[in-house]
C-alpha cells in the first residue's frame, strides 16, 4: 500500500459539464475526507466518511456536489454543471481511526474553462 | 466554529537558520489537537509535528518542536538547522478530539523558503 491515491491528478473541464474524482484511501483507514484547497488559501473541510456512511457535509458543499463511499472502500466525488469557482485543488485524507494521523493524497486539481 | 490564523503570508530565511512559524487559533472546545503540516510544491501534504491540548510539554520531532500556550490559544513552529528540503508551504490546523466529525480546520498557511 503506498498511501492515499487521487486520480486524475488534473482536470480540465468546460464550465456547465460534470467531472467526477476517485480517493483510494489507505487500506484499513475507515474514516475519509474531502477537501478543497483554493489558490493561496488553506484546505477547507468538504465532507466526511465513516465506512460507507456520510456523516458531516460542509455548508461548502452545494447541491451541485455530491460525495459516494460505496462499501466502505474508495470515494468518488461529484460535481455537475461545474462553474469557474469550482476551480481548485479536491484533496482527499484516510484515518485509521479517531485521534491518529490524517494521512492526504496528491489532490486533483480541477480548472474549469 | 474553530479558526486558524497565521499572520505570516511567507517568510524566506539562510540554510541552517533557525526560524519560527505563527499561529493562533480560537476555539471554545477544551479538547483538541494541534498540527503543523508541510505541503511541498506539488506534493501531498504530510505531518509535521502534533500537540495534543491536554499535555503541557510542548511536542519535539527532531528539527521541529512547538511552542503551544493554551491560554493565549497560540500554537508556533521552531524549525532549527533549517534545510533546503524544508522549503514549502506550512499550515497549521485544529482538530477537535472526540465526539464524531473530526475534519481539519486549517489556517491559510505560510510559505517558507530556505535560501542556500
Amino acid at each position: 500500500d503506498t498511501g492515499v491515491s487521487q486520480d486524475p491528478r488534473h482536470k480540465i473541464t468546460k464550465r456547465g459539464q460534470n467531472v467526477t474524482f476517485r480517493c483510494d484511501p489507505i487500506s484499513e483507514h475507515n474514516r475519509l475526507y474531502w477537501y478543497r484547497q483554493t489558490l493561496g488559501q488553506g484546505p477547507e473541510f468538504l465532507t466526511y466518511f465513516q465506512n460507507e456512511a456520510q456523516l458531516e457535509k460542509s455548508r461548502l458543499l452545494s447541491d451541485r456536489f455530491s460525495a459516494e463511499r460505496p462499501k466502505g472502500s474508495f470515494s468518488t466525488l461529484e460535481i455537475q454543471r461545474t462553474e469557474q469557482g469550482d476551480s481548485a485543488m479536491y484533496l482527499c485524507a484516510s484515518r485509521y481511526r479517531e485521534n491518529t494521523e490524517a494521512f492526504f493524497g496528491q489532490g486533483t486539481r480541477l480548472t474549469v474553462v | 466554529a474553530q479558526t486558524v490564523t497565521q499572520s505570516q503570508p511567507e517568510m524566506s530565511v539562510q540554510e541552517a537558520e533557525t526560524v519560527t512559524l505563527s499561529c493562533t487559533y480560537d476555539t471554545s472546545e477544551n479538547n483538541y489537537y494541534l498540527f503543523w503540516y508541510k505541503q511541498p510544491p506539488s506534493r501531498q501534504m504530510i505531518l509535521v509535528i502534533r500537540q495534543e491540548a491536554y499535555k503541557q510539554q510542548n511536542a519535539t520531532e527532531n528539527r521541529f518542536s512547538v511552542n503551544f500556550q493554551k491560554a493565549a490559544k497560540s500554537f508556533s513552529l521552531k524549525i532549527s538547522d533549517s534545510q533546503l528540503g524544508d522549503t514549502a508551504m506550512y499550515f497549521c490546523a485544529f482538530m477537535k478530539r472526540g465526539g464524531g466529525a473530526d475534519g481539519l480546520t486549517f489556517g491559510k498557511g505560510t510559505h517558507l523558503i530556505i535560501q542556500p
